[in-house]
């Protein structure tokens, strides 16, 4: 069964400074990384993937993520961080040999702070 | 490119009475989904449709939950009768076709249940 953990209910930074939003997955096979965003009262907007290829993809918004294998992790990040960008983000695995199910994780708020 | 379209935005039942939830894809999208999300958690999986037929429904509590997506296009989602634990946003979402898994889905902006 694949799983998705998102440690983090909330993170907290100032605005103008980096931030990062952790997440740790459990997949029998290789897997598919997503990242997605929710702004209130809204659905989930895609903001990256990771595939294949180089471990640092980069995504909408200035938005980047780095793919570890080896601690089964794929935070996401930003150089700096803007009000804008307070949101419910959500991380989501797909396991490449079990079919096209996408499984999120529980959720991390961001606040940014003027 | 429109999005994925759905309705009703909002619905307040009572316990016991049924609802329905209607999902229109983005036009050529094969495969849909419909999550459950409920307030403070992630989106749950419900079922998955490729075109007409039904992939995974393992997560449906198909005692009270049914769709549908008789012509591969637009999707019903059905609950009756409705629980309290029901209250949640119901999410619809689509993914292109010949992705082979590496797609992402294109999420309508939910149903709102509320069940008193």
């Amino acid at each position: 069964a694949q799983s998705v953990a998102q440690p983090e209910d909330q993170v907290n930074v100032a605005e103008g400074n980096p931030l990062t939003v952790k997440c740790t997955y459990s997949v029998s096979g290789n897997p598919y990384l997503f990242w997605y965003v929710q702004y209130p009262n809204r659905g989930l907007q895609f903001l990256l993937k990771y595939i294949t290829g180089d471990n640092l993809v980069k995504g909408s918004y200035g938005f980047e993520a780095e793919f570890n294998k080896s601690q089964t992790s794929f935070h996401l990040k930003k150089p700096s961080a803007l009000v804008s960008d307070s949101a419910l983000y959500f991380c989501a695995v797909r396991d490449v040999d079990a079919g096209n199910m996408l499984t999120f994780g529980g959720g991390t708020r961001l606040m940014v702070k003027p | 490119e429109a999005g994925v379209a759905q309705s009703p935005r909002y619905k307040i039942i009572e316990k016991r009475q049924s609802v329905a939830f209607w999902c229109n894809p983005i036009s050529g999208h094969a495969t849909l989904y419909w999550y459950q999300q409920i307030l403070g958690q992630g989106p749950k999986l419900l079922i998955q449709f490729q075109n007409n037929g039904v992939v995974d429904d393992s997560q449906l509590p198909k005692d009270r939950f049914s769709a549908e997506r008789l012509k591969g296009v637009d999707s019903t989602l059905k609950i009756q009768p409705a629980k309290l634990e029901d209250s949640a946003v119901y999410l619809c979402a689509s993914m292109g076709p010949g992705q082979g898994g590496t797609g992402e889905l294109f999420f309508g902006e939910g149903s709102r249940l509320t069940v008193l």
